[in-house]
């Protein structure tokens, strides 16, 4: 489809094991967002990609996630030494781009489910 | 900081009653506001958004008007369908990402 599509939908570690979520932008959309959604939480933004400017990092919780944007399309979240508090939906959503993106609508996908054991 | 309030669900009603959604947010200026809804199984989706002080956005039904004399954005519906049963999302932008509000469980009984 045209939508956001993100690998996998669900994904089952052991604590202490490394994990990379994928993120398909719609395609022409330069700006690209990842949030987490815990359980009884809202949406926590973690990063946030622009063009070729440097990312927006300033919502990653810790130095054990990091995330990278390839070509300007496909986006990777990387968390190193998982945690049981890091299990969470993980949400990638991209826009247009064009102006201020934080007043154009986000396109979300559906997201991947991460649980630690 | 900037942030958004939302009231807390679950918010339960019979089909045909009548919805109002809480939200507030702290600004600085006049940001984008939004609402978002996630159905069962599905991603979240943008429902409606208002871009300046007195807009009122509006999609399927439901409405939400953009007050800045109480930074507020508060989402209704006059007559819901349990097909609404979902989960709803405030958020306002903040120069270049959106911040959310924690969510508000909507449940529509027949």
């Amino acid at each position: 489809g045209a939508g956001v599509s993100q690998s996998p939908s669900n994904k089952v570690t052991e604590k202490g094991k490394d994990v990379e979520l994928r993120c398909d932008p719609i395609s022409g959309h330069t700006a690209l967002y990842w949030y987490r959604q815990s359980l009884g939480q809202g949406l926590e933004f973690l990063i946030y990609f622009q063009g070729n400017s440097a990312p927006d990092k300033s919502g990653l919780p810790s130095d054990r996630f990091s995330a990278e944007r390839t070509g300007g399309s496909v986006s990777t979240l990387t968390i190193q030494r998982t945690q049981q508090e890091d299990s969470a939906v993980y949400l990638c959503a991209s826009s247009p781009g064009q102006g201020r993106t934080g007043n154009q609508p986000q396109h979300f996908g559906d997201g991947t489910r991460l649980s630690i054991l | 900081g900037d942030s958004v309030t939302q009231m807390e669900g679950p918010v339960t009603l019979s089909e045909e009653a009548f919805l109002t959604i809480n939200c507030t947010y702290t600004a600085t200026g006049y940001p984008s506001l939004f609402w978002y809804v996630q159905y069962p199984g599905e991603g979240l989706q943008l429902l409606l958004k208002a871009t300046k002080a007195d807009d009122k956005g509006s999609n399927k039904g439901f409405e939400a008007t953009y007050r800045k004399e109480t930074t507020s954005f508060h989402l209704e519906k006059g007559s819901v369908q349990v097909s609404d049963s979902a989960v709803y999302f405030c958020a306002r932008a903040n120069t270049d990402k959106l911040i959310f509000g924690t969510g508000t469980r909507l449940q529509v009984f027949p």
